[in-house]
């Protein structure tokens, strides 16, 4: 039974350039969240969607992030004219959603965002 | 504003012995709390949860205890192994008000010594 899956792990980028950083959530769980670790800090809540809906991306910085999770494959986060300041571990959890109260949530391995 | 603070960025002890990891809270809507450890380049592995309508939750060698009215938890390790040496972080979610997501503490690098 696989984890979470999130590809690639490492990505370097130059100033300007797109970022797309992929996660496929544990077999069965149909939400997922994105994360951001900047160095030496903790994690940082960004966006929580379920298949095809957003649903709190109180989290996102208000330009150039966006988030999807379509009907079929990868939930999707990306980033565009990245920035310096964009350099950070971004993790993807997902949970099961018929856990009621109770969603732990189980995180990928995350993807290393390097901007030059 | 840091809603979860970890005050000890670092925490060693010895083989054996009890390992004490602790985390504060501000935000009196947060009514379930986790704890998960991770490891360098990887990501964060879900250890033990604790509802708010709880005191206590055990799991193996750990234990999860919450105070309430201190909105204080904390995370006890025994006996303590070196393969437990890692960062452990804290993490909290307000179910009613903020749904799923989880606030997390900046972490806390335990390392116990063989």
């Amino acid at each position: 039974n696989a984890g979470v899956m999130q590809n690639p792990r490492h990505l370097v980028r130059r100033r300007g350039q797109e970022a797309r950083l992929r996660c496929s959530p544990m077999k069965g769980h149909s939400h997922v969240y994105w994360y951001r670790q900047l160095p030496e800090e903790g994690l940082k809540f960004m966006v929580y969607l379920q298949k095809e809906n957003i649903i709190d991306e109180s989290g996102m910085p208000k330009e150039r992030f966006s988030a999807e999770f379509p009907k079929e494959g990868p939930s999707i986060l990306r980033i565009q004219q990245v920035v310096r300041g964009d350099s950070a571990a971004y993790f993807c959890a997902s949970s099961h959603p018929n856990r009621g109260a109770y969603n732990e949530q189980f995180f990928g391995p995350g993807t290393r965002l390097t901007v030059l | 504003d840091q809603q979860v603070k970890q005050n000890s960025p670092s925490l060693s002890v010895q083989e054996g012995r009890i390992s004490i990891l602790n985390c504060d809270y501000t935000n009196s809507m947060f009514d379930y709390f986790l704890w998960y450890k991770k490891y360098p380049a990887e990501g964060p592995t879900f250890l033990i949860s604790i509802s708010s309508i709880k005191d206590k939750n055990e799991d193996g060698r750990f234990t999860v205890f919450l105070n309430k009215s201190a909105k204080h938890l904390s995370l006890h390790i025994v006996p303590s192994q070196p393969g437990d040496s890692a960062v452990y972080f804290c993490a909290a979610s307000a179910r009613e008000t903020s749904g799923s997501r989880l606030t997390f503490g900046e972490g806390t690098q335990l390392t116990v010594n063989p």
